[in-house]
């Protein structure tokens, strides 16, 4: 079973609005990852959790934070947003994150964001 | 870092032609290579990877790429296309950290 599933598949908020995006694997992976893809863009990584602590985070707006509750869940909560976030988010999750291995990344569905 | 770079962000063929998806990769040293494909609406799932076991590698669908080090390529191909491979193709490499990096897409569109 190599499923990542995503809740909800569809969001639409305001940019008062707080809520957050729910992502699940039970293949035992030690690595999760958060993505944004914009329309006919290849995905942009946001977030990498290693063994459920934050490992990177590339540069992303404290508008958007991670949490890791346990190694099968990954939440993205999401407070404040502009109109220019709106996007598919996608969830990722991999063995163990390890640094230049074929570690490979199976991604979940996606959220469809649209921020008003 | 490593990067790739695919050629062509649209490409056509008709149904029953051979598909071929382009993508050079940037490094010093053997990379870590992956091809995922994205369907409408959809997630990435793994066509297939390139782990220097085998310059050959098969994925699903019937796709395959070959590994070639004089080329710096990892061209990914399919003998015969089908109406339902029209999708978004990505080309990937791991860099430090796990980080996958894509390359820009490419749009297969199959002509019946």
């Amino acid at each position: 079973d190599t499923e990542v599933t995503q809740t909800p598949k569809h969001l639409v908020m305001g940019m008062t609005n707080k809520k957050s995006l729910k992502c699940e694997q039970h293949m035992g992976h030690r690595a999760m990852y958060w993505y944004k893809q914009k329309a006919k863009k290849p995905p942009e990584l946001m977030f990498v959790y290693s063994y459920e602590k934050l490992s990177i985070n590339e540069s992303v707006p404290s508008r958007f934070s991670p949490e890791c509750p346990n190694s099968s869940l990954l939440n993205l909560h999401l407070h404040a947003l502009q109109p220019e976030d709106s996007a598919l988010y996608l969830c990722a999750s991999s063995q163990d994150g390890t640094s230049g291995s074929t570690d490979t990344q199976y991604f979940g569905p996606g959220t469809r964001l649209t921020v008003l | 870092a490593q990067s790739v770079t695919q050629l062509g962000s649209h490409v056509s063929v008709s149904e029953g032609a051979l598909v071929l998806l382009r993508c050079n990769y940037s490094s010093s040293v053997p990379p870590y290579l992956f091809w995922y494909v994205q369907y409408p609406n959809q997630g990435l799932q793994l066509l297939l990877k390139y782990t220097s076991a085998a310059t050959l590698v098969k994925g699903i669908n019937g796709f395959e790429a070959e590994f070639k080090k004089s080329e710096t390529s990892f061209h990914l191909t399919k003998p015969s296309a089908h109406m339902s491979d029209a999708a978004e193709y990505f080309c990937a490499t791991n860099n430090a950290g796990n980080m996958l990096t894509f390359g820009g897409g490419t749009r297969l569109m199959v002509k019946p």
